[in-house]
Formats: structure tokens, sequence, C-alpha cells
């Protein structure tokens, strides 16, 4: 298996912009997370989705972050609009019957807003 | 909560034992305690899970005691590419809410010569 597949892999924008981070789960998989990190804050689970519904999105931080799958292989994560603080690296992760309690993580999204 | 506390930084020679422990103390029932290593640039790579006792992999230990409010990761003979940020993480999907699903601060592994 490809494992979690993210993209891209990195993004300059500039504040006000639109983000868009997209991302591919392991075949399979029914859990699909979105995680924030950051030096200041660490690894921040942002919102995950339990066969396609948002089951937490608790982490989320503020309306203009939203997340979507629209079926079991593709998720977004959108900001709208990009803002400085914005700035992070975005995994995502998935986990699966097969995987146990095993969450595997994509390479990551490296976003910059200038 | 199953909150979980490690050691900000660990340096270690090269060929050393080292150990990292983690404390969770209200660990619940149905969560499994799961350990992971990131390094720069990437991100985190499962290593070893365990519920209680022993668990021993092809790259790492997991000491459980009994009583399950903390674990120990146990790297064999650490080589350079060992360095890295190791996490450890408590929690249960079955049982799970996104709160229990949360990295702690991680133990930052310096490996040297």
């Amino acid at each position: 298996d490809a494992g979690v597949i993210q993209s891209p892999r990195h993004e300059v924008t500039e504040m006000g912009q639109e983000v868009t981070l997209r991302c591919k789960p392991i075949s399979g998989h029914d859990y699909l997370f979105w995680y924030r990190q950051t030096m200041m804050r660490g690894l921040e689970l942002l919102i995950y989705f339990n066969n396609n519904v948002p089951i937490d999105d608790s982490g989320m931080p503020e309306d203009r972050f939203s997340a979507k799958m629209p079926n079991a292989s593709f998720s977004t994560l959108k900001i709208q609009p990009s803002e400085p603080r914005d700035s992070a690296v975005y995994f995502c992760a998935s986990q699966g019957e097969s995987s146990g309690n095993t969450i595997y993580f994509g390479e990551g999204s490296w976003l910059t807003v200038v | 909560l199953a909150k979980t506390t490690q050691p900000i930084s660990m340096d270690s020679y090269e060929g050393q034992e080292v150990n990292i422990t983690c404390s969770h103390n209200n660990i619940a029932t149905n969560d499994y305690i799961t350990w992971y290593q990131q390094f720069p640039s990437q991100g985190p790579r499962f290593i070893i899970q365990g519920y209680k006792t022993k668990v021993t992999n092809e790259v790492a230990s997991l000491f459980i005691p009994a009583d399950r409010k903390s674990s120990t990761l146990s790297l064999p003979r650490v080589s350079l590419s060992d360095t890295a940020v190791y996490y450890c993480l408590v929690g249960g999907f079955l049982t799970g809410t996104a709160s229990k699903l949360t990295f702690g601060t991680g133990t930052r592994l310096q490996v040297t010569l």
C-alpha cells in the first residue's frame, strides 16, 4: 500500500487566500484524522472522521477552517481566508480495523502564509 | 482524559540502551499505549503498541507495569539515526473521543558518538 498520501507537500500563499489541503487515506481505513503541528503547540488534533462522517471537530481553531470527506478515499482541509498564524505542518492520518489501534500518518503539508 | 507526561529531552551515546518513560495516571481500561517516532520533515511513524506487560518487536520493547499508569519504551543499542522525537499516545478507538487522540509534547532524543 502507498500509505497516506497528502498534497501539496509545500505551499506558500498570501494572507487572505484560500488554501486547500488534500488527503488520500490508506485503502480500507475507516478513520481519518487531520492534525496540525507547530513548534509552540506541538501536534494538535483538528478533526476526525469515521466512515466519512465528521465525529469531533472540537479541535478546529475557528470558522475559517473546514474539512470534508466526500468519499472513503478523499478528504480536504480548507482554510479561508488564510492568516500568517495558520503557518504549520498539517498531517493527515488514517486508521482501520486492519491496523488495530495504530494511526498511520502522511508526510504532511507544509503551509506558509505570508 | 489520559494525559501523558514524558521527559522533554534525553541524550545518549551511540550503542547504549535508551529507556523513555511516559506517565499516564488516568489511563482507561480500554486504552492502548502506542509509541511513535518522528524525524524532522516527516510524519510520526508507529514504533510499538501494547496493552499490558511486555511487548517486543524488531526495533523496540515496551514495558507496561500491572497498574498501567506508566510505560517505558526501550531502544536497544541506539545509533545516530535514532535521533528523533518520540511520542507516547494513550487511547483506543472503540471508546475514544478526539481528546484521547492528542499527542503529548514528546521526548527529543539526541544520539551522539
